[in-house]
């Protein structure tokens, strides 16, 4: 059985500030991370993914995220944030056979204040 | 690009009726996803189906049957609505070890 797990259900920021949102999986074998963002109201948009070769990832509007398998984690940053950033991040895994779906964290609000 | 399209968007039923809610994806995409999202709980997976005619059991396939009778499109029904229900049922499908593509959702209503 693998795991996701997020541990800040909520995260508050400003403007400009950086932010981290931890995800940290359970899963012994080869394995596909990804996050995802989430606006008010909408579907789920990809971020970016990491499942060999370097361990910093780059994805879409500054995001990276850095895999570490000594601490089995996949974290996400951002060096400077906008209010427009302000949504719900989750963290997904796969195991190697990538068919077999995503299994979801329970996500991280951020919320971006001016 | 393509797009994933759900329908209804909005789906009110009674308790005990059976309810089908349809995906449909026009990104050539082998494998599909039905996912159910709660407040506070994340996404939890349905059923998924890899190929046509294919369909995969999820964590949470009690009360719910899928059907995947062509490559674009991939339907979901709950068998016997629950009184007070209330979660968004999300629609995915992606190719083999890249990102998943969602739809914009169909939020159920029991009443």
């Amino acid at each position: 059985t693998q795991t996701v797990s997020q541990s800040d259900a909520h995260v508050t920021v400003f403007e400009g500030d950086s932010v981290e949102l931890r995800c940290n999986y359970s899963y012994g074998g080869s394995i596909y991370l990804s996050w995802y963002i989430q606006h008010h109201g909408r579907g789920l948009q990809f971020l970016l993914k990491y499942y060999s070769g370097n361990p910093v990832v780059q994805g879409v509007n500054g995001f990276e995220a850095e895999f570490s398998k000594s601490d089995s984690s996949f974290h996400l940053r951002k060096a400077s944030v906008h209010w427009s950033d302000s949504a719900v991040y989750f963290c997904a895994a796969s195991m190697g056979n990538y068919a077999q779906g995503l299994t979801f964290g329970l996500g991280t609000r951020v919320s971006v204040f001016p | 690009g393509g797009i994933i399209t759900q329908t209804p968007k909005f789906l009110i039923g009674q308790e005990g009726q059976k309810l089908t809610l349809k995906c449909q994806q026009n990104f050539n995409h082998d494998t599909m996803y039905w996912y159910r999202q709660d407040s506070g709980k994340g996404l939890r997976l349905i059923y998924y189906s890899i190929t046509e005619n294919d369909l995969q059991k999820g964590d949470l396939s009690e009360g719910y049957d899928a059907s995947r009778e062509k490559k674009s499109s991939f339907s979901l029904t709950v068998t016997s609505a629950q009184k007070n229900e209330m979660a968004v049922f999300l629609c995915a499908s992606s190719r083999q070890l890249t990102e998943v593509f969602f739809g914009k959702g169909t939020r159920l209503t029991v009443v």
